[in-house]
């Protein structure tokens, strides 16, 4: 069956960095998704990844082992509006739909 | 910038009503969808479109209908509201084409079913 799996919180310090981890099962693969989500508001894109390796995009960057299912979310130099809820979604094949993570909570402590 | 606008941010309604949320994009985009977000479970389809017209069941449709009668609307109605369906509503919209296109969200109808 399908299942992606992000831990429920996770809590880090202003200024560190933090690696935010997402597990998955699926039948196939075509995709990867970052998404952040304030509280209250829409969940807005971050990255994608469809090939193995790294993807830098400023202070966040997003990995893929595709061999392992499994891909991280980056954040450097954390800063206080980091504090949010992040997505992680599996574009299982060809269709347009995602699977979706529960989200994993981040508290951003001064 | 892509554009989806929901109708409502937040809504009120009794039991048995019909509930009517709108959606509309203005990126010309052929893929909408109405999802709802409920703590911790995660973003669930309830409907998408491909295109005007068409639409395909999600994950849990039960209870809820959709049209598409124009590319730039998606609308989800609540054929009889109950409590159960208290919950953020997010509508999305995605091109068509390469596998990378991410889905753009609306900012969400906070719906209470009384």
């Amino acid at each position: 069956g399908q299942n992606i799996d992000q831990p429920t919180e996770m809590t880090a310090t202003e200024g560190a960095i933090v690696q935010i981890n997402c597990t998955y099962q699926t039948s196939g693969f075509n995709g990867l998704f970052w998404y952040q989500q304030h509280a209250g508001e829409a969940p807005t894109f971050l990255s994608y990844n469809v090939l193995d390796g790294l993807e830098e995009k400023g202070r966040f960057s997003s990995f893929l082992s595709r061999s392992k299912g499994y891909s991280y979310l980056l954040l450097k130099e954390l800063q206080m509006k980091d504090s949010a809820s992040y997505l992680c979604a599996v574009r299982e094949d060809s269709n347009y739909q995602l699977i979706w993570g529960a989200g994993t909570k981040l508290i951003i402590k001064p | 910038d892509v554009k989806v606008t929901q109708s409502s941010r937040y809504l009120v309604k009794r039991t048995g009503e019909k509930v009517f949320l709108e959606c509309v994009q203005d990126m010309d985009h052929e893929n909408m969808f109405w999802y709802r977000q409920d703590p911790g479970l995660g973003l669930r389809l309830i409907y998408f479109s491909y295109d005007v017209k068409m639409k395909e069941k999600g994950d849990i449709p039960e209870g809820y209908s959709v049209s598409r009668e124009k590319k730039e609307r998606f609308s989800l109605i609540l054929e009889s509201a109950s409590t159960n369906q208290t919950s953020m509503y997010l509508c999305a919209s995605s091109a068509q084409g390469y596998s990378n296109q991410p889905q753009h969200f609306g900012d969400g109808t906070r719906l209470s079913i009384l």
